[in-house]
């Protein structure tokens, strides 16, 4: 069975860092795709990034560009968000999903990240 | 990035047939043959019901059907059944990034 399991999310200031983990089983993580995808409470879905199989490719959203980091761990089957310089706007859930290029297949139950002062 | 197009309702009854469609440009719906479509209920994760424009994952019921014309792509959802209400997502590849639609919340009379 497929099972995601983010963690790292919380409150954090305007300006703050945060990074999110997305731990990985069930599957054979180091051949899959992940995507970061985030929801505003009570708003729609929202793609934020993905990550090839090895690592070597990434893509992010213009909205997060220059401020998201997206990396991965395949000996801890593990996917990481690294948020600097966050913003009120980043509030939301943040969910992991092991995908392909294009489709996210499974998704974890997600994080919350709120940003405040 | 602009979001794709999604109208923001849909509804029909039990045993019915219900279509929602998803707008998007020739950059991306229009583009590529990797268009999703999720299902999402109160509270809980989304579900791929849809991919690559046609194609529905293992356990996914044959009720949901997607197609495709030019920029525009669809959702069908026969045979309505009350557990299908809930909020539907499409969603595009376009050019090494992904967009979503806004949503459509799928009501059953």
């Amino acid at each position: 069975e497929v099972q995601l399991v983010e963690s790292g999310g919380g409150l954090v200031q305007p300006g703050g860092s945060l990074r999110l983990s997305c731990a990985a089983s069930g599957f054979t993580f180091s051949s899959s795709w992940m995507h970061w995808v985030r929801q505003a409470p009570g708003k729609g879905l929202v793609w934020v990034s993905r990550i090839n199989s090895d690592g070597s490719s990434t893509n992010y959203a213009d909205s997060v560009k220059g401020r998201f980091t997206i990396s991965r761990d395949n000996a801890k089957n593990t996917v990481y968000l690294q948020m600097d310089s966050l913003r009120a706007e980043d509030t939301a859930v943040y969910f992991c999903a092991r995908s392909t290029s294009t489709s996210c297949f499974d998704w974890g139950q997600g994080t919350l990240v709120t940003v405040s002062s | 990035q602009s979001a794709l197009t999604q109208p923001p309702s849909a509804s029909g009854s039990p045993g019915q047939s219900v279509t929602i469609s998803c707008t998007g440009t020739s950059s991306d719906v229009g583009g590529y043959n990797y268009v999703s479509w999720y299902q999402q209920h109160p509270g809980k994760a989304p579900k791929l019901m849809i991919y690559e424009v046609t194609k529905r994952p293992s356990g996914v019921p044959n009720r949901f059907s997607g197609s495709k014309s030019g920029n525009t792509a669809s959702l069908t959802v026969s045979g309505l059944q009350a557990e299908d209400e809930a909020d539907y997502y499409c969603s595009s590849y376009a050019g090494s990034i992904v967009i979503f639609g806004g949503g459509t919340k799928l009501t059953v009379l």
